[in-house]
């Protein structure tokens, strides 16, 4: 099954904080972040690995609680650059199928 | 340096067509897919293969076909369009598998069934 995410939709002002929730019905080995921005293909910005650490691309991090199957990605101080859809892929282990989530619109205005 | 190429980029097709998605990729990576993402549905993931010879099925494999026969190539066949496989299709690749982190995507391919 797809994870979910929540909210579905963000609008900020510059400088401000999110955070972007993503969550599975399943154990899960390794949660992936990407972002994308209109018309173009998803970038990767991070993984999650079951017992590793929390990760940080440039002003957002993020957290894997392994236990309650979820993921949250921070975006500290945000800038324009950061506008976008952002898009958790979650993994099993020993398999290898990423599974994406439906997508948070994150809209930072000036 | 290439990443992952997609052709087409447009293509329009009548219903009953079938037709094929290339994909190929100059990164020597073992692991490719293939995404289709609709409005509110995100990206879901329709075949995928982790080597040349080895291909599995994803969340939406009905009504398309895949093979490996090289690392670099993986073809997605549409065997009889369908209104409902119109979509923004995207083939990724993988060095090593998810495991390792980062899915190289190509920059689409935009089919329109009518």
């Amino acid at each position: 099954q797809q994870p979910v995410q929540s909210p579905q939709a963000v609008i900020l002002r510059e400088g401000e904080d999110a955070v972007i929730n993503c969550s599975s019905s399943k154990a899960l080995y390794s949660v992936h972040w990407y972002r994308q921005k209109h018309g173009e293909a998803p970038v990767f910005l991070m993984i999650l690995l079951k017992g590793g650490e929390q990760m940080r691309h440039e002003k957002i991090s993020a957290s894997f609680n392994e236990k309650k199957q979820q993921s949250s990605l921070y975006l500290t101080a945000s800038q324009l650059s950061y506008s976008g859809t952002y898009f958790c892929g979650t993994g099993l282990q020993g398999a290898q199928k990423l599974v994406f989530g439906q997508g948070t619109r994150l809209t930072i205005n000036p | 340096n290439a990443g992952v190429t997609q052709t087409p980029k447009f293509q329009v097709l009548k219903t009953g067509q079938s037709m094929t998605l290339q994909c190929a990729q100059d990164m020597n990576h073992e692991y490719m897919s293939w995404y289709r993402q609709d409005p509110g549905m995100g990206l879901r993931l329709i075949h995928y293969s982790v080597g040349a010879g080895i291909t599995d099925q994803g969340e939406v494999p009905n009504g398309y076909n895949v093979s490996r026969s090289t690392t670099e190539d993986f073809p997605l066949r549409l065997l009889s369009a369908a209104p409902s496989q119109t979509s923004v299709y995207f083939c990724a690749s993988s060095r090593r598998g998810l495991s390792a982190g980062e899915l190289f995507f190509g920059e689409g391919s935009r089919l329109t069934v009518l």
